[in-house]
């Protein structure tokens, strides 16, 4: 079966800190991939996908991400994080012309201020 | 403004009983979807339905119901027959479904009593 694996489950860091979280997807065909974030409160939202070209997406916020495909991985990546990052990150794959995605367990990342 | 509406934002419920979360969209979308939230996994499929008058089973339909009689609308039926009900209900919608990227309401909160 499809699966998203996500590495990390909470993550602290500080401000200013650098921020990688690890997904990896199990499907080896032709994959669109998508991180999402759920502050506080608030709705989910996306952050950045990816459908083709260009491996490397950059989304809101300072977000990018990066597609491997030798690796089965779309690691979101921030070099600075800011307090107002504090909330829950999804990653997810679909598989074209299914509509369905498949979301990972989600990571929760605090930053300190 | 376009959106998803979900209602109500909590919901409580004695066991044994049927409740319908209401999903509502102006966004024009076909494809909608229903998601339930439990702490570390992440978000998994209950329904999903491309167009109205059709749906299809997701990953986790047992114990669940659900209606496309409108384009806008897709409520969900939690049944007696749901063992673990209580939980947070994200529903979402998409463009035709070549195109991957859902929108997010803002989810219902249910607990069965």
């Amino acid at each position: 079966a499809q699966s998203v694996s996500q590495h990390n489950h909470h993550v602290i860091l500080s401000e200013a800190a650098s921020l990688e979280l690890g997904c990896n997807y199990s499907y080896g065909g032709t994959v669109n991939l998508f991180w999402y974030v759920q502050y506080p409160g608030q709705h989910l939202q996306l952050l950045l996908k990816y459908f083709s070209g260009d491996p490397l997406v950059k989304g809101i916020k300072g977000f990018e991400a990066e597609f491997i495909k030798s690796k089965f991985s779309f690691n979101l990546r921030k070099p600075s994080v800011q307090w107002s990052d504090t909330a829950e990150y999804f990653c997810a794959s679909s598989f074209r012309n299914t509509g369905k995605l498949i979301f990972g367990q989600g990571t929760t990342l605090q930053v300190k201020p | 403004d376009g959106g998803i509406t979900q209602s109500p934002k909590y919901l409580f419920r004695k066991e044994g009983q049927n409740v319908t979360l209401s999903c509502e969209q102006n966004l024009n979308h076909d494809a909608m979807y229903w998601y339930r939230q439990d702490p570390g996994q992440g978000l998994r499929l209950i329904y999903y339905s491309q167009i109205v008058n059709d749906f299809q089973k997701g990953d986790i339909a047992e114990g669940y119901s659900v209606s496309r009689e409108k384009k806008e609308s897709f409520p969900l039926t939690v049944t007696s027959a749901q063992k673990n009900p209580t939980a947070f209900y994200l529903c979402a919608s998409s463009k035709p479904i070549s195109n991957n990227e859902q929108f997010f309401g803002p989810g219902t909160r249910l607990t069965v009593l």
